[in-house]
């Protein structure tokens, strides 16, 4: 079975700084995807930053950039230009073959982020 | 882009009555839709994953007597908690996958906070 490990229960960064959280995993699979998501205090899943395990490039979607380290199992998400609207849960997840087909998520424990101003 | 509508977003029911949740795909097919709790400060957990048109696998330690699933149409499945108890209370969330592409996220709802009294 699949893993998923935040060690960073709650993380703080400045307003306008940056910020890494960490995930680490565990898999017997060679193809994967990983995610992370954001959970604001509305609850609603958002999708924040996507990677594919067969894909060597870091993936980046604005300030949102991920460091992927395959061999590690690491997958950690670093936050640039930290933002008051960044304050939220952040999950990591993993996205083997279930066997079923259905591509079941493996969610972290979350790291709650607080931006100060 | 893609939405997920679950309704309610919140419900009270008495202890020993049953109370159904809808997940709905609004602008997509979804063959595959998930169903999780959370509960507070916590992860999500994966309860049962629904496809269209056959039966919901649940995950272990879920009671399919108690937790009953319905996906009788590409854009709708159902969570129905029947005789339902104070520990019951949690959050609930759905989350579908398009039909078709494997490689698609999964998209998920807003979420519904049953409380049971």
């Amino acid at each position: 079975a699949q893993t998923v490990t935040q060690s960073q229960p709650e993380m703080s960064v400045q307003e306008a700084e940056t910020v890494t959280l960490s995930c680490t995993y565990d898999t017997s699979e060679s193809d994967y995807y990983l995610f992370w998501y954001k959970q604001p205090p509305s609850r609603q899943m958002i999708l924040v930053i996507r990677q594919e395990a067969y894909k060597q490039q870091n993936a980046t979607e604005n300030r949102f950039s991920v460091n992927f380290q395959k061999a590690a199992k690491s997958f950690s998400l670093k936050i640039s230009d930290s933002q008051l609207g960044d304050a939220a849960m952040y999950f990591c997840a993993y996205r083997g073959y279930s066997g079923a087909g259905s591509y079941q998520l493996t969610f972290g424990k979350g790291t709650k982020l607080s931006v100060i101003p | 882009g893609a939405v997920v509508s679950q309704h309610p977003s919140r419900v009270i029911c008495k202890s020993g009555t049953s109370v159904k949740i809808e997940c709905r795909s609004l602008d997509f097919q979804a063959t595959t839709m998930f169903w999780y709790r959370q509960f507070p400060k916590q992860s999500l957990m994966l309860m049962a994953t629904s496809n269209e048109g056959s039966k919901a696998t649940y995950e272990q330690g879920v009671e399919k007597d108690k937790f009953l699933i319905n996906h009788a149409s590409l854009t709708l499945s159902t969570l129905t908690v029947t005789s339902a108890h104070p520990e019951d209370s949690s959050f609930y969330i759905c989350s579908a996958r398009p039909a078709g592409t494997m490689n698609t996220e999964a998209f998920f709802g807003q979420g519904t906070r049953l409380t049971v009294v």
